[in-house]
Order: C-alpha cells, then structure tokens, then sequence
C-alpha cells in the first residue's frame, strides 16, 4: 500500500523552508527519501530507521515518528537546485521482506 | 563501468508483441526492483529479487514476467504489450535490506 505523501506540489521562492510530508496506515519499519529531477533516476537522500531518528544532508534533514508511522523532510532555505519532485519510499513490518512501496512524489520547485 | 545499466533506454513496440527490458549490476547487489513511473502514480514496485531464483510480486505485477537465473541480471518482460503498460522503467538495486537504492537510468517504452 501506498504511502501517501502531502502536498502533492510547493512552489517557493530560492531561501524559503520546504516541509513534505510521507505517511503510512501500516507500521514502518524504513523510510527513504530521493530526488528525482526532470528526466532523470531518482537519487538516494537519506534513510530512516526505527527508533525516531532524525537525519540531516547539507541543508535537507528529516524526521521519523514511528509511533505515528510518518516521516517528514524539512529543505531550509531552499536553493535552486532543489527543484525536483520528492518521493518516500516505505517498508513496513508487515512486509519484512525487504521491498520498498514509494509515494507519489511531491513536485517541488525553487523561483529564483 | 561500475553500477546499473538498463537496456534499451528508448524502445517503441506495437500491441501484443512481447518485449524485454534488461537491466544489469555490476555490484554483486543481492536485491534488485523493477518499477515502472506514470504521471500520477509515482513510482510503482513490479517485481522484486532477493537473491539469484528468488523473486516476488510487487504492487503491480499483472502482464509482466521477471526471471534472476544470476545475481547481476534482473530482465522484464512483457510477455503480450498493451498500451497501459506504456511507462518510464527503472530498475533499482541494493545490497541489503532496507539499504539505499540505486537506480538505472530508466527504460521509457511506447506501446502504440
């Protein structure tokens, strides 16, 4: 099942925060986050494990709330190349079999 | 070259053929993942491999055959193409549960 990720689109000016957001019915065990940019493979930002952990990557960090099975990645003072569209990808408990459900994606771009 | 290729990056069939997507890792990665990208509809999980003879369904596996007989190769095929299977194709690897996915550059197929 689908994690469902929110907004589905942001649009921000270049130095504004971003938050998306990536939320599961099922209890999570990983959360993963990529960027993919226009005609391009996704690329790997960070995994969560866990244990509410909270990671960071230059200015792009993220939170894990397993208690509440939901994940959030925060972008600060957004650059423009961070433009792209923002997919979290889950594996659950109930599926410990190592695959990994995405999102739809968030649309993310950065005005100059 | 090291990673993951996929081949052919561009390829237009016709209805009812069968067609085969290969893709190729030069890691030794135990797990591989073909996902198929629709506007809309994010990255979606077709078929998985745990290992060499190991594979599994993912959330959308109806009219596509995988086979791994060695742990480098992971093929798609489509064994009768229809027009809703026209899509972007990546296919991805990781060397351990839960790990970081590295993509293929994509394999986009047109199914007229």
């Amino acid at each position: 099942q689908q994690p469902v990720q929110s907004p589905q689109a942001v649009i921000l000016r270049e130095g504004e925060d971003a938050v998306i957001n990536c939320s599961s019915s099922k209890a999570l065990y990983s959360v993963h986050w990529y960027r993919q940019k226009h005609g391009e493979a996704p690329v790997f930002l960070m995994i969560l494990l866990k244990g509410g952990e909270q990671k960071g990557h230059e200015k792009i960090s993220a939170s894990f709330n397993e208690k509440k099975q939901q994940s959030s990645l925060y972008l600060t003072a957004s650059q423009l190349s961070y433009s792209g569209t923002y997919f979290c990808g889950t594996e659950t408990f109930m599926n410990r079999d190592d695959k990994i459900i995405f999102g739809k994606g968030t649309r993310l771009h950065i005005l100059p | 070259d090291a990673g993951i290729t996929q081949s052919p990056r561009y390829k237009i069939t016709e209805t009812g053929r069968q067609v085969t997507l290969m893709c190729h890792q030069t890691w030794s990665h135990s797990y591989m993942f073909w996902y198929r990208q629709d506007l809309g509809h994010g990255l979606r999980l077709i078929y998985y491999s745990a290992a060499a003879d190991i594979t599994d369904k993912g959330e959308v596996p109806d009219g596509y055959v995988v086979s791994r007989s060695k742990t480098e190769n992971f093929p798609l095929t489509l064994e009768s193409a229809t027009r809703s299977q026209t899509s972007v194709y990546f296919c991805a690897s990781n060397s351990y549960p839960a790990g970081e996915l590295f993509f293929g550059e994509g394999s986009r197929l047109t199914v007229l």
